[in-house]
């Protein structure tokens, strides 16, 4: 595997289900990240990890919890979702969490998330 | 006001014509500007970015940055069937990238 990749890609589930996110880097990057992609509105940050530490969390529902057990791994846990949170959900990495280096992410396929 | 702006499109060019992107940034203090695609499906990739003013070459790729006005570009010369995505533009005004809701190009063969 290379590059960034994201299971599984497409996931349906009702609004009682709980389910979870995988995303894996195999570019020895120190910051991970979650993105929500909705149609015709621009990719929003919801969660920043820097070695393994959340650095970032811009106002993200509780019903969406991230966990980063280590630096290539990174899930998001999804439970009681709406049918509002239907999305394209994408993971990205970067070589750090600041600097010139956090410019240029990696994204995963993401996941096609519907809540019905 | 959005923090990116960018028209969502379509733009449709023939095949070989110039494509020209236009993004315009709230944020004055942004110093930093760059220009992701996304095909159809697939996840965004970093293609170009530009730091100062004026413009930058990366061979059929042209980034052009005016600072006073606010305002970011990206030319495509020679454009293939194959360029056909939506190309996102990005700014990083204080440590966080803020995204466009980027603008699809369609190139007709």
């Amino acid at each position: 595997e290379t590059g960034v990749t994201q299971t599984p890609r497409h996931l349906v589930m009702g609004m009682t289900n709980k389910k979870s996110l995988k995303c894996e880097q195999h570019l020895g990057h120190n910051a991970m990240y979650w993105y929500k992609q909705s149609a015709k509105k621009p990719l929003e940050l919801m969660f920043v990890y820097s070695l393994e530490e959340r650095v970032e969390n811009n106002s993200v529902p509780s019903r969406f919890s991230p966990e980063c057990p280590n630096s290539s791994h990174l899930f998001l846990h999804l439970h009681t979702l709406q049918p509002e949170d239907s999305a394209l959900y994408l993971c990205a990495s970067s070589q750090e969490a600041s600097g010139i280096a956090y410019n240029e992410q990696f994204f995963g396929p993401g996941t096609r998330l519907t809540v019905l | 006001q959005k923090e990116v702006e960018q028209n969502s499109g379509p733009l449709s060019v023939p095949e070989g014509a110039i494509a020209s992107l236009n993004c315009t940034y709230s944020d004055r203090g942004s110093q930093s500007f760059f220009w992701y695609r996304q095909y159809s499906g697939k996840s965004p990739e970093l293609i170009m970015f530009i730091y100062s003013n004026g413009d930058k070459e990366d061979g059929r790729f042209t980034a052009q940055l005016n600072k006073a006005s606010q305002y970011v570009s990206l030319l495509i010369r020679d454009s293939q069937p194959s360029d056909s995505a939506t190309y996102l533009c990005a700014v990083n005004p204080t440590g966080k990238l803020i995204f466009g809701q980027g603008t699809t190009l369609q190139v007709k063969p």
